[in-house]
């Protein structure tokens, strides 16, 4: 079975400051990694994904994430934050043998930008 | 990208009353389908697993017979909340992957219910 777990369930960051939203997970086979954001009242949207290849991943709106297999993690990093980047970000798993669709989620991280 | 568009949006309805919830991937076809359901503040559950022209697949815990699925075509499942109760309440969220590209699931805009 898999799981993740997002360390920090709420974040406040100062604008323009950067930022590290945590996340491991836990899985006996290899897997797919991302991280989605979901603003008030909206579904979900894909930062950016890592599927195998080089460890560190670039998304939209200016984040990053490294896989690193030794310590089962895939944070995700943004250098400079911006207003709109209030949001709740999920970092989730999927299995390839059984469809990289099917997703675990870990249980969220609020980002809130303080101006 | 690709696009899954789910409807309603919002709904309310009484209590004891059905709702149906659509979820229709706009351009390209998706055999398989995933609805969840996310409790204020909290994370998205799966529910079930939605294959094209075949019985849905429940997570543990979830009734079946209260939350009827179907998926009768490669664009389109749909997800009945049977005599809706007020425990019900919560926002739907759907997702389909696309057939040929299977390395990203597409999330719909979600659906808040409110059962009063």
């Amino acid at each position: 079975a898999q799981s993740v777990t997002q360390l920090d369930s709420q974040v406040p960051v100062f604008e323009e400051a950067p930022v590290e939203l945590r996340c491991n997970y836990s899985s006996s086979v290899s897997v797919y990694l991302f991280w989605y954001v979901q603003y008030p009242n909206q579904g979900l949207q894909l930062l950016l994904k890592y599927l195998s290849g080089s460890t560190l991943v670039k998304g939209i709106n200016g984040f990053e994430a490294e896989f690193n297999k030794s310590q089962t993690s895939f944070h995700l990093r943004k250098p400079s934050v911006h207003i709109s980047d209030t949001a709740e970000y999920f970092c989730a798993v999927s299995d390839p043998g059984f469809g990289n669709e099917k997703l675990t989620f870990g249980t969220g991280t609020r980002l809130t930008i303080i101006p | 990208g690709a696009v899954v568009s789910q409807h309603p949006s919002r709904v309310i309805c009484k209590s004891g009353t059905s709702v149906k919830i659509e979820c229709r991937s706009l351009d390209f076809q998706a055999t398989t389908m995933f609805w969840y359901r996310q409790f204020p503040k909290k994370s998205l559950m799966l529910m079930a697993t939605s294959n094209e022209g075949s019985k849905a697949t429940y997570e543990q815990g979830v009734e079946k017979d209260k939350f009827l699925i179907n998926h009768a075509s490669l664009t389109l499942s749909t997800l009945t909340v049977t005599s809706a109760h007020p425990e019900d309440s919560s926002f739907y969220i759907c997702s389909a992957s696309d057939r040929v590209v299977r390395t990203e699931a597409f999330f719909g805009q979600g659906t808040r219910l409110t059962v009063v």
